[in-house]
C-alpha cells in the first residue's frame, strides 16, 4: 500500500521554464512533508520541507505548495536549470514517525 | 566532511555468498536507517534502528538482517545473496525518527550473479 505517490516516473522541461513534480499521499496522519533531490551515484539531499500548518514555503528557486484537503503537494522550480536535472523524492512523516517516501520523478531540464 | 559513510563502494556477489554492508556516521545522530532502491520503486525500508540498541523491521526486511554496533555505526547483513537483492543500498542518520533531517549516504550498488 504506498502511502506516497508519485505519478510521473519523469519529466521534461525547457531551461527557464517552470517545472512542477506533484506528489499524492493518502496518510492523513502525516503532518511533515519533504522532497529530497538525488544525483547519480550520489545519496539523496535534503531541498525542501513544509509543515500541515502551512500551505507554502519557499527557498529561492524551489516553492512547495501544500493543499491537506486533496493530500496533495508540488514542488515548483522557477526558473529551471539543466543542474537541477536529478531525481525528485517525495517524502512524508506524522507524528514523529519515521519518513515514508515516494518512488521517485526523474526531471530532465534540456538546454 | 560530516557525514554518513558507507563502504564498500561497488560489490558484485555470486547467489549464495555473503556479506556486510558497513556505515558509519559522525553527527551523533541516534537513529539511523537502510534502504534499497530500485527502478519505479523508490527509496524502501528494509530496517532502521530508532537509537543505540535497538533495531526494528521496515517495509522489505526479509533476506537481510542488521547490527548496530554502537551510536555510530549500523551494518546491514546478506547472510546468502540472491539476485532479487541486486539494488543500491543507502544508509541514512538522524536526530530522531521524525521526518526532519535525514543525512544519506553516497549508496552502494550491489550486483548479485
Amino acid at each position: 500500500d504506498q502511502q506516497v505517490k508519485q505519478n510521473s516516473p519523469s519529466l521534461s522541461v525547457q531551461e527557464g521554464r517552470i517545472s512542477i513534480l506533484n506528489c499524492d499521499y493518502t496518510n492523513s496522519m502525516f503532518d511533515y512533508f519533504l522532497w529530497y533531490k538525488k544525483y547519480p551515484a550520489e545519496g539523496p539531499t535534503f531541498l525542501i520541507s513544509i509543515s500541515s500548518i502551512k500551505d507554502k514555503n519557499e527557498d529561492g528557486r524551489f516553492t512547495v505548495f501544500l493543499n491537506k484537503s486533496a493530500k496533495h503537494l508540488s514542488l515548483h522550480i522557477v526558473p529551471s536549470q539543466p543542474g537541477d536535472s536529478a531525481v525528485y523524492f517525495c517524502a512524508a512523516s506524522g507524528h514523529g514517525n519515521k519518513l515514508v517516501f515516494g518512488a521517485g520523478t526523474i526531471l530532465r531540464v534540456k538546454s | 566532511n560530516a557525514g554518513v559513510t558507507q563502504t564498500p563502494k561497488f560489490q558484485v556477489l555470486k547467489t549464495g555468498q555473503s556479506m556486510t554492508l558497513q556505515c558509519a556516521q559522525d553527527m551523533n545522530h541516534n537513529s539511523m536507517y537502510w534502504y534499497r532502491q530500485d527502478p519505479g520503486m523508490g527509496l524502501r525500508l528494509i530496517y532502521y534502528s530508532a537509537s543505540e540498541g535497538t533495531t526494528d523491521k521496515g517495509e522489505v526486511p526479509n533476506g537481510y538482517n542488521v547490527s548496530r554496533l554502537n551510536k555510530r555505526e549500523f551494518s546491514l547483513r546478506l547472510e546468502s545473496a540472491a539476485p532479487s537483492q541486486t539494488s543500491v543500498y543507502f544508509c541514512a542518520s538522524s536526530e530522531g525518527l521524525s521526518g526532519y533531517g535525514y543525512t544519506f549516504g553516497s549508496g552502494t550498488r550491489l550486483t548479485v550473479v
